[in-house]
C-alpha cells in the first residue's frame, strides 16, 4: 500500500524553525517527484514545494523562498521540509504529496504546525 | 502565482448535477493538460477525484467528470448524493516547476 507519513510538526515561536519528515512506503520513492502543500485554519489548499526524483532540482513559492527548503533522502525513503525564519501566516497544516504526470495525486495525512509568538 | 478563480459555494438537491469551475491564464490552466480536481471533507487529507482534466482514479465514482475549455477547468458532478457534500479544489501546472491550487470550492447537499 501506497503511503505517506508527515511527522515533526508542533509549536513553535516566531522566527524559530521546523523540520518536517514525510516518510514514504509501498512505492518506489528515488523516481517520483515529491511536493509540499499546505493549508492555514479555515483557508485553501497552497502550493509551497516541489522537488524533483534525484534532488537536483527544487522550486517554492514566493511566500516561503529562502525561508523554507526542501530535500530528501532517498536511501531513507523521506522527504523533508526545513523551515526557518517561521511567521504566524505559516501555521497551517502541511502535507506532502506524490507527484504522477505533473500532479500532486497521492497524499499524507497532514502535520500541523502552529507559530506563535 | 495567483490562485484560480473557483467559486465560494455552490449547492444542489440530491440527484441533481452542480458544475464547479475554476478560471487560471493561458499560463496555467490555459496551457496544459495538467488539471486536477481534489475532495476534501472536514478534518481529512484532500483525495483526487480527477487528473490530466478529464481522468478519473480507479475507485472514483463515474458520477464525476472533469474538462477543461480555454483558461476554465470545470468539474460536474450528476447524480448528487449526500455525501458529495465537501470542499472541492483545482489545481494546475503553472509552468517552470510550479503548482497553482484554487481557492476552494463549498459544496452544499440541500
Amino acid at each position: 500500500e501506497v503511503q505517506l507519513v508527515e511527522s515533526g510538526g508542533g509549536l513553535v515561536q516566531t522566527g524559530g524553525s521546523l523540520r518536517l519528515s514525510c516518510a514514504a512506503s509501498g512505492f518506489t520513492f528515488s523516481v517520483y517527484w515529491m511536493h509540499w502543500v499546505r493549508q492555514a485554519p479555515g483557508k485553501g489548499l497552497v502550493w509551497v514545494s516541489h522537488i524533483n526524483s534525484d534532488g537536483t532540482r527544487t522550486r517554492y513559492a514566493d511566500s516561503v523562498k529562502g525561508r523554507f527548503t526542501i530535500s530528501r533522502d532517498n536511501a531513507q525513503n523521506t522527504l523533508y521540509l526545513q523551515m526557518s525564519t517561521l511567521r504566524a501566516e505559516d501555521t497551517a497544516v502541511y502535507y506532502c504529496a506524490r507527484d504522477q504526470g505533473f500532479q500532486p495525486l497521492i497524499w499524507g495525512q497532514g502535520i500541523v504546525v502552529s507559530v506563535s509568538s | 502565482q495567483s490562485a484560480l478563480t473557483q467559486p465560494r459555494s455552490v449547492s444542489g438537491s440530491p440527484g441533481q448535477s452542480v458544475t464547479i469551475s475554476c478560471t487560471g491564464t493561458s499560463s496555467d490552466v490555459g496551457g496544459y493538460n495538467y488539471v486536477s480536481w481534489y475532495q476534501q471533507h472536514p478534518g481529512t487529507a484532500p483525495k483526487v477525484m480527477i487528473y490530466d482534466v478529464s481522468k478519473r482514479p480507479s475507485g472514483v465514482p463515474d458520477r464525476f467528470s472533469g474538462s477543461k475549455s480555454g483558461n476554465t477547468a470545470s468539474l460536474t458532478i450528476s447524480g448528487l448524493q449526500a455525501e458529495d457534500e465537501a470542499d472541492y479544489y483545482c489545481c494546475s501546472y503553472a509552468g517552470s516547476y510550479t503548482w497553482v491550487f484554487g481557492g476552494g470550492t463549498k459544496l452544499t447537499v440541500l
